[in-house]
């Protein structure tokens, strides 16, 4: 089975451009979360979904981020205009709904540099 | 703020067991505790997770103790392949994982 797929693996751009990472998670999976990890603050939740709706934001760091969920099997994390300290490894993960016992799966992230 | 406190790196020789341990004294009534770990350049991978009983799986086990305000995760044989940052998770009923700063763990041949 496929796992969480993230695009594009790594980029690269200049400060002030926008920057869309994707994600696309497991079938059948109703929880999708977008997470950012760096050296200096380790893994943080930045917003999570459930059933495509948008459930807790309180993560992300300002209103240059946003993330979208416009079908169950596609979200976008959207960075707009990007910055020098946006740079870091970003991380999607999906799980089932219902509990707190349900673990997450997660992608192999996007490697994020912002010069 | 993360509720978890583990040690920061660990050490093992291949093909013995290693004790993985976790403090989470704050843990509530309904929080389940999960073990992840992350190899380098990968995503974190799923290991285990439990309540209150004990737990095996293919991968490991987790022996909760008995307040529940720590537990330990086992993996029987060290392998190369087992060094990892392992972190351990409290799940709350909100649906919201707290990752700490993990244990690194290194497995000498």
């Amino acid at each position: 089975d496929a796992g969480v797929i993230q695009s594009p693996r790594h980029e690269v751009t200049e400060m002030g451009q926008e920057v869309t990472l994707r994600c696309k998670p497991i079938s059948g999976h109703n929880s999708l979360f977008w997470y950012r990890q760096t050296m200096m603050r380790g893994l943080e939740l930045l917003i999570y979904f459930n059933n495509n709706v948008p459930i807790d934001d309180s993560g992300m760091p300002e209103d240059r981020f946003s993330a979208k969920m416009p079908n169950a099997s596609f979200s976008t994390l959207k960075i707009q205009p990007s910055e020098p300290r946006d740079s870091a490894v970003y991380f999607c993960a999906s799980s089932l709904a219902g509990g707190s016992y349900q673990p997450q799966h997660f992608g192999d992230g996007t490697r994020l540099s912002i010069l | 703020d993360a509720k978890t406190t583990q040690p920061n790196s660990m050490e093992s020789n291949e093909e013995e067991p290693v004790h993985l341990p976790c403090n989470h004294s704050t843990i509530s009534g309904t929080d389940y505790i999960h073990w992840y770990r992350q190899l380098p350049s990968q995503g974190p991978e799923y290991v285990i997770h439990g309540l209150t009983s004990n737990v095996n799986n293919r991968m490991a086990s987790l022996a909760i103790a008995e307040d529940r305000k720590s537990s330990t995760l086992i993996l029987h044989r060290a392998t190369l392949r087992d060094a990892a940052v392992y972190y351990c998770i409290l799940r709350d009923a909100g649906n919201q994982f707290y990752f700490g700063t993990g244990t690194s763990l290194t497995v000498i041949p």
